[in-house]
């Protein structure tokens, strides 16, 4: 069965700093997807992730694709309130099914 | 551009009494559909997927159902609520293709009494 490991699963920290979260697997997936959610609403979708070692920047968020295509990590500089939310990240199964991390909820002070 | 709706936004039902959730899709033909349950501040829980009309796959047996009339409405459906139902409810849709990103509705926040 193939798995989707979020870590941290909590991250409390101050506007202004940098953080990184990851999304672990022991299993090949062909992409990743990385979502944000914010309280009492969908998620969202932020990047998706196909060739191993890619990078893809989004603003101030920068998205990494192990090059065995296991991991992926997103990576925020000078976080700001506007971040809070839950990060989750999904890749599609052997039966091509999106299997969903647990996410990461992320929590900026201002 | 393509929408997705889910109504209603929060729900407060009693134990035994039956569910319907609506979803419905805009701007796109034979979509994938999707329901999720998620626990507070956790990952997704797939209930039930679907790839066409009247085509339904159970991804996890309990106390509900899902039906799919038209290509793009996607209903769930309880006949008798257990407390454990509780929780927020998401509705989703994809282009067709196995592990295609997934687009959600606003969710519905479904307690039991």
């Amino acid at each position: 069965t193939q798995l989707l490991e979020q870590s941290p699963q909590f991250l409390s920290i101050q506007e202004g700093e940098n953080l990184t979260v990851y999304c672990n697997s022991s299993s090949v997936f062909s992409s990743l997807q990385w979502y944000r959610q914010e309280p009492g609403e969908g998620p969202v979708l932020l990047v998706t992730v196909v060739t191993g070692g890619e990078v893809k920047k989004l603003k101030r968020l920068t998205f990494q694709f192990g090059d065995a295509r296991k991991d992926s990590s997103l990576h925020i500089t000078a976080a700001q309130p506007g971040d809070t939310g839950l990060y989750l990240c999904a890749g599609p199964d052997s039966n091509y099914q999106l299997i969903w991390g647990a996410g990461t909820k992320l929590i900026i002070k201002p | 551009s393509q929408t997705i709706h889910q109504w209603p936004a929060t729900l407060v039902q009693p134990v035994g009494s039956p569910l319907s959730l609506e979803c419905t899709v805009e701007g796109t033909s034979n979509p994938n559909l999707y329901w999720y349950r998620q626990a507070a501040g956790r990952g997704l829980q797939l209930l039930f997927y679907s790839v066409g009309i009247g085509q339904i796959s159970s991804e996890v047996p309990q106390n509900l159902s899902a039906s799919r009339p038209q290509d793009r409405q996607f209903i769930l459906s309880s006949k008798k609520l257990l407390l454990s139902d509780s929780g927020f409810y998401l509705c989703a849709w994809s282009v067709p293709g196995g592990g295609q990103p997934q687009h959600f509705g606003d969710g519905t926040r479904l307690s039991i009494l």
